[in-house]
């Protein structure tokens, strides 16, 4: 595609119940990143891929929080037992490799009510 | 611990002032800086990426320059438009790629 894709863009779930974002990046991009932005504040890094395995998760917050990239394009970004500090806005950038310009989607913004 | 701090935090200018932003890290064992444009409400768009064995870089009335040993970038902004009125963020590169970003420059500029 033209960009990266993020959908949905925007999603309300109620305390407790799993949710999955979805990222499409730019065709041919090898490295994929998985961030949040909380209101005010810069993207946290989350996790990295290099084609369909997680090079580096360590800013995943807790267990509860899992991405797969199976076929080394589309990622999912799964939440388990949601809590109400999840909300925030997920974004998703590709590169062309690790350390080459990101390219970022318009994210997903998630709220738990 | 990489630490990313962008001064100021909000910056309002008349339209058609030249303006700089500053971004300062604490670890000068980068590989790139990146500096991204962020709208309300939307995703991050990038400027200009500056290797860690660049100086600088210039795209436009854009300019980004990089002091890797002071751990410092600035980034010039000239003849600055309404349309230029976003967030501007900083982002430096770890090992792996993944970005530590600064909070943020909120700037408006005023017609």
């Amino acid at each position: 595609g033209a960009g990266v894709s993020q959908t949905p863009s925007n999603k309300v779930t109620e305390k407790g119940k799993y949710v999955e974002l979805r990222c499409d990046p730019i065709s041919g991009h090898t490295a994929l990143y998985w961030y949040r932005q909380s209101l005010g504040q810069g993207p946290e890094f989350l996790i990295y891929f290099q084609g369909t395995g997680a090079a580096d998760d360590s800013g995943l917050p807790n267990d509860r929080f899992f991405a797969v990239r199976p076929e080394g394009s589309v990622s999912t970004l799964k939440i388990q037992r949601t809590e109400r500090g999840d909300s925030a806005v997920y974004l998703c950038a590709s590169s062309f490799y690790r350390n080459t310009e990101a390219f970022f989607g318009q994210g997903t913004r998630l709220t738990v009510v | 611990k990489q630490e990313v701090t962008q001064i100021p935090a909000a910056l309002s200018v008349p339209e058609g002032e030249n303006l700089v932003l500053n971004c300062s890290f604490t670890d000068s064992a980068i590989y790139n800086l990146q500096w991204f444009r962020q709208d309300p409400g939307k995703g991050l768009t990038s400027l200009l990426l500056i290797q860690s064995s660049q100086r600088e870089q210039t795209s436009g009335r854009l300019n980004a320059s990089l002091d890797k040993s002071s751990g410092r970038s600035t980034l010039y902004i000239a003849a600055s438009q309404p349309g230029d009125s976003a967030t501007y963020l900083c982002a430096v590169a770890g090992s792996q790629g993944n970005l530590i970003f600064g909070k943020g420059t909120k700037l408006s500029v005023k017609p």
